[in-house]
C-alpha cells in the first residue's frame, strides 16, 4: 500500500512565523500535490509537482511556496503565516499514469491553526 | 469553465435505507472520474473510479456509481447504509487542460447515518 505520511496532525503558530509542512510518500510517485481544504470549500490546490525540483502553481499559491529536492519529499512552506492560512492542510501523491487516470494517494493532513 | 458539483452539502440518511450522493461534471473534453472518502480526523481514500469501459463501477464495500456521459453525472449509490458509513464523500475528475491533466474536487458531500 501507499503511504503518504505527513510530519504532523496537529499544529499551532503564531503570526508572522515561517512554518514548514512536510511530506513523504513511500512508493515512488512522480507527481505530488498540496490542498488545503475549508468547510464548504472542499479541496483547493496550492501546488503541485510534477518531478523533482519542478513545480506549477495551482489555485491558491498566495502566500505559499514549495520545495521538491528530493523525489519522495514535498515540503510546504508558509513564508510568513496568517490568520487566513489557518485551515486543514492535505499532501497528495500519484503516479504520471497515461492521460490523467491515476488516483491520488493522501496523507492524514495536517490541522494548522495560526495565532 | 470545468467543474464539479455536489448538490448536497449534508445528506442525513436511516441506517439501512439506501442512499444517493449526486455528483455532476461541466467539461467538453473526455474525463476520468473518482468517489473518494474522508473518514473524520483522517486523509481522503479512494472509493471507486471510472476510466473507461463498464460505466457502472463497484467498491468493495457495497457502493456503486455509475458514469452518464449524456447527463455528465457520477452518482455515488448504496442500497443499504450502515454507522461506519458515515463520512464525507468526495467527487473529482481528471481531464486535460492547457495541455496537463488536472485534477478538479467537489466540495464534498457529509453522509450522516442514524440508527
Amino acid at each position: 500500500d501507499v503511504k503518504v505520511t505527513q510530519s504532523s496532525r496537529y499544529l499551532v503558530k503564531r503570526t508572522g512565523e515561517k512554518v514548514f509542512l512536510e511530506c513523504v510518500q513511500d512508493m515512488d510517485h512522480e507527481n505530488m500535490f498540496w490542498y488545503r481544504q475549508d468547510p464548504g470549500l472542499g479541496l483547493r490546490l496550492i501546488y503541485f509537482s510534477y518531478d523533482v525540483k519542478m513545480k506549477e502553481k495551482g489555485d491558491i499559491p498566495e502566500g505559499y511556496s514549495v520545495s521538491r529536492e528530493k523525489k519522495e519529499r514535498f515540503s510546504l512552506i508558509l513564508e510568513s503565516a496568517s490568520t487566513n492560512q489557518t485551515s486543514m492542510y492535505l499532501c497528495a501523491s500519484s503516479l504520471v499514469g497515461q492521460g490523467g487516470n491515476q488516483p491520488q494517494h493522501f496523507g492524514d493532513g495536517t490541522r494548522l491553526s495560526i495565532l | 469553465a470545468q467543474s464539479v458539483t455536489q448538490l448536497d452539502s449534508q445528506v442525513p440518511v436511516f441506517e439501512e435505507a439506501p442512499v444517493e450522493l449526486r455528483c455532476n461534471y461541466s467539461s467538453s473534453v473526455s474525463v476520468y472520474l473518482f468517489w473518494y472518502v474522508q473518514y473524520p480526523n483522517q486523509g481522503l481514500q479512494l472509493l471507486l473510479k471510472y476510466l473507461s469501459g463498464s460505466t457502472l463501477v463497484e467498491s468493495i464495500n457495497g457502493f456503486e456509481a455509475e458514469f452518464n456521459k449524456s447527463q455528465t453525472s457520477f452518482h455515488l449509490r448504496k442500497p443499504s447504509v450502515h454507522i461506519s458509513d458515515t463520512a464525507e464523500y468526495f467527487c473529482a475528475v481528471s481531464l486535460l487542460a492547457a495541455g496537463t491533466y488536472k485534477y478538479i474536487f467537489g466540495t464534498g458531500t457529509r453522509l450522516k447515518v442514524l440508527a
